[in-house]
């Protein structure tokens, strides 16, 4: 079954806009990473939390992580045509060998109007 | 960040045969994971591949469905077994980057099984 789940499933906002999506997850985590993915290509890596870091910027791009509330939020500032995709979060629970396994939430699909 | 390399891209195939999809690194990694999408659905990991031992299976998947082979620290394979059109997925596999743990995918395999 899957970690996360996202909210909303789809959005659809006018280019300049902010786009906000969000993640909730029910186990302790490692980290998380938000990923973009479009028409069922390959996954962009877009950004990584840690559990102990509470906000994260990238360009247009910032993360929060609330692990009292286990959620964490993807906010995309003036938004562009080309943001249109699905976007999914990911939680990583560290495995014993090495690294972290990733669960994802069901995603976010969104549509950017020009 | 690594790049990754799937080979095929994508291919169809008929039920009853296999399919061995290759993942090939362009850096020394310790661990590998190979994920399934489904259409229209998120992400699910299938298994994770250590070089030298046998890979670690989630559970719904089993060895004898989706036999993986890691001979080395760049490189791995994925079979999809005696196909049904249920198996009809894009398959991905991903590295992590061990100073980061941020996690790389690449491209995909789209599968589609007749």
């Amino acid at each position: 079954s899957q970690q996360g789940e996202e909210d909303p499933q789809a959005l659809s906002i006018q280019e300049g806009e902010n786009a906000t999506m969000n993640c909730s997850y029910k186990t302790s985590i490692n980290n998380l990473q938000w990923y973009r993915q479009n028409s069922g290509r390959g996954l962009v890596h877009l950004i990584l939390i840690r559990s102990n870091e509470r906000e994260k910027h990238s360009g247009r791009l910032r993360v929060t992580l609330d692990t009292s509330k286990k959620s964490s939020s993807l906010l995309i500032t003036a938004s562009r045509a080309a943001d249109t995709a699905s976007y999914f979060c990911a939680t990583g629970e560290k495995i014993k060998a090495a690294g972290n396994k990733l669960t994802f939430g069901g995603g976010t699909r969104v549509l950017v109007k020009p | 960040s690594a790049v990754i390399s799937q080979k095929p891209s994508r291919d169809i195939c008929q039920r009853g045969t296999s399919l061995t999809i290759q993942c090939q690194v362009d850096s020394q990694v310790t661990m590998m994971f190979w994920y399934r999408q489904q259409p229209g659905q998120s992400l699910t990991l299938i298994a994770t591949a250590n070089q030298g031992s046998e890979a670690t299976y989630e559970s719904g998947f089993v060895i004898d469905k989706f036999p993986i082979s890691r001979p080395n620290l760049t490189f791995s394979t994925l079979t999809v077994s005696n196909m049904s059109p249920e198996d009809s997925s894009i398959y991905l596999c991903s590295v992590e980057e061990s100073a980061y743990n941020e996690q790389f995918f690449g491209p995909g395999t789209r599968l589609t099984v007749l």
